[in-house]
């Protein structure tokens, strides 16, 4: 079936060390989206990719990278320079073939917490 | 910029009473909306959308929406609630120019009582 998958679900980091969560879709979709999700403040957009080779800043993106080498993966970065990253971290993707198909698919998510 | 509020942080019914969330949104042209649902840990899943045409819109669950232009409103309903029904509910509005991202408000926590 497709899907995305992010992995791992769980992920601890210690202090100055930089992870990477995976988002990987099957689901040809071209646009992929990382949300970072805090109790009581909604997903907000960390970054997002509408094509391969491409990808800008969304409203948080201090302290995180990502890179779009593949049309199926969007991995993200958290570095040392994301002072506050335990949360719970959401990819998507989107269809994009007109209104009627217009839609998100999310993953599992991943939930970081700093050790 | 667009921005959606959801005025109601946490709301407790009783099993087999309706429920209504409330969403309203700002944003400049005709909005894409949409609500979803998330247990504790998990993803997002939609219960529906609204592009255009027929402003009462059906989703999965027994849940449905009503888009008000007037009001600038997307509340979501259900006329008998399970204890099933017992997550966080979040609306989020997109649109098909820029960077078509969805933009969330803060959630609803629905509780259900036996």
């Amino acid at each position: 079936d497709g899907g995305i998958t992010q992995s791992p679900k769980y992920l601890f980091r210690k202090e100055g060390q930089n992870v990477t969560l995976s988002c990987e879709q099957n689901l040809n979709h071209d646009a992929m989206y990382w949300y970072r999700q805090d109790p009581g403040q909604g997903l907000r957009l960390i970054y997002y990719s509408q094509i391969v080779n491409d990808f800008q800043k969304g409203d948080i993106a201090e302290g995180y990278s990502v890179s779009r080498e593949k049309k199926e993966s969007f991995p993200l970065t958290v570095t040392s320079a994301q002072k506050n990253p335990t949360a719970f971290y959401l990819c998507a993707s989107r269809a994009r073939q007109g209104p009627a198909n217009y839609g998100y698919t999310f993953g599992s998510g991943t939930r970081l917490t700093v050790v | 910029a667009q921005s959606v509020t959801q005025p109601d942080i946490h709301i407790t019914v009783s099993e087999g009473a309706s429920l209504e969330l409330r969403c309203n949104y700002s944003y400049g042209a005709t909005p894409y909306l949409f609500w979803y649902v998330q247990s504790p840990g998990q993803g997002l899943q939609l219960l529906l959308k609204y592009f255009s045409g027929d402003t009462l819109v059906q989703g999965i669950k027994g849940f449905e929406a009503e888009f008000k232009r007037s009001q600038s409103s997307f509340n979501l309903r259900k006329p008998s609630v399970h204890w099933s029904d017992a997550a966080e509910y979040f609306c989020a509005v997109a649109s098909d120019t820029g960077r078509r991202a969805l933009t969330f408000g803060s959630g609803t926590r629905l509780q259900v009582q036996p």
